[in-house]
């Protein structure tokens, strides 16, 4: 059964810091990988995906990477900003024509003026 | 935002009563999931429907029950709630399965006394 993890559960920062997010998945067979934000009490907010293919995605301030032989992701955010402040939850899809995304549990993000 | 909407967005109810929570899309995506959010576990599919009629069962279905009989219409049924059913239901939706992302919707929130 896939599983994901993601260190830390919280990360408090400065803002203008530049941090990184981990997630790792014990079965490397994915199909691809998301990263998600959740702002308290709302829906999720699909940020980057990554197809098993490649190795990272960028969207502004954001870049996600993937090493799937060793299943592992990363979700770097560039120069921190107030607004970055959420819950960052990374999820799996495992294998061609699956349907089930496995969620991490997320690493809540608060990004200090 | 993708249009989404769930209701009830809040819900108390009484131990033993039927809930149906409704998800209702305007992307005309094929997909559509119920998932559940609870802390400790993250989000967990409940059911999944891959068109009209087509349903089928996630991580953790026991308890609900749901129907498709509109592309635009999702519902999810615990036919007699229990309190380990308190919690936060989202729906999602996406065009094609496992290949893209998903478009999650506001959630439901549910206490069941």
């Amino acid at each position: 059964k896939q599983e994901v993890t993601q260190i830390p559960a919280a990360l408090s920062v400065p803002e203008g810091e530049n941090l990184v997010l981990n997630c790792s998945f014990t079965d490397s067979a994915i199909y691809n990988l998301q990263w998600f934000r959740q702002d308290p009490g709302k829906g999720l907010t699909s940020l980057l995906l990554i197809q098993s293919s490649q190795r990272e995605q960028t969207s502004g301030r954001l870049n996600a990477s993937l090493d799937k032989s060793s299943g592992r992701s990363t979700l770097y955010i560039a120069a921190s900003q107030p607004g970055d402040s959420a819950t960052y939850l990374c999820a799996v899809t495992s294998g061609a024509g699956s349907y089930q995304l496995t969620f991490g549990k997320g690493t809540k993000l608060s990004v200090i003026p | 935002d993708a249009g989404i909407t769930q209701s009830p967005r809040h819900k108390v109810t009484e131990t033993g009563t039927p809930v149906t929570l409704r998800c209702h899309q305007t992307e005309n995506h094929r997909y559509m999931y119920w998932y559940r959010q609870d802390p400790g576990h993250g989000l967990r599919l409940i059911h999944y429907s891959y068109g009209v009629k087509d349903t089928d069962k996630g991580e953790v279905s026991d308890g609900y029950s749901v129907s498709r009989s509109k592309t635009e219409d999702f519902l999810l049924t615990l036919e007699s709630a229990t309190s380990s059913q308190t919690s936060v239901y989202f729906c999602a939706i996406s065009d094609r399965l496992g290949q893209e992302t998903q478009y999650f919707g506001p959630g439901t929130r549910l206490l069941v006394l």
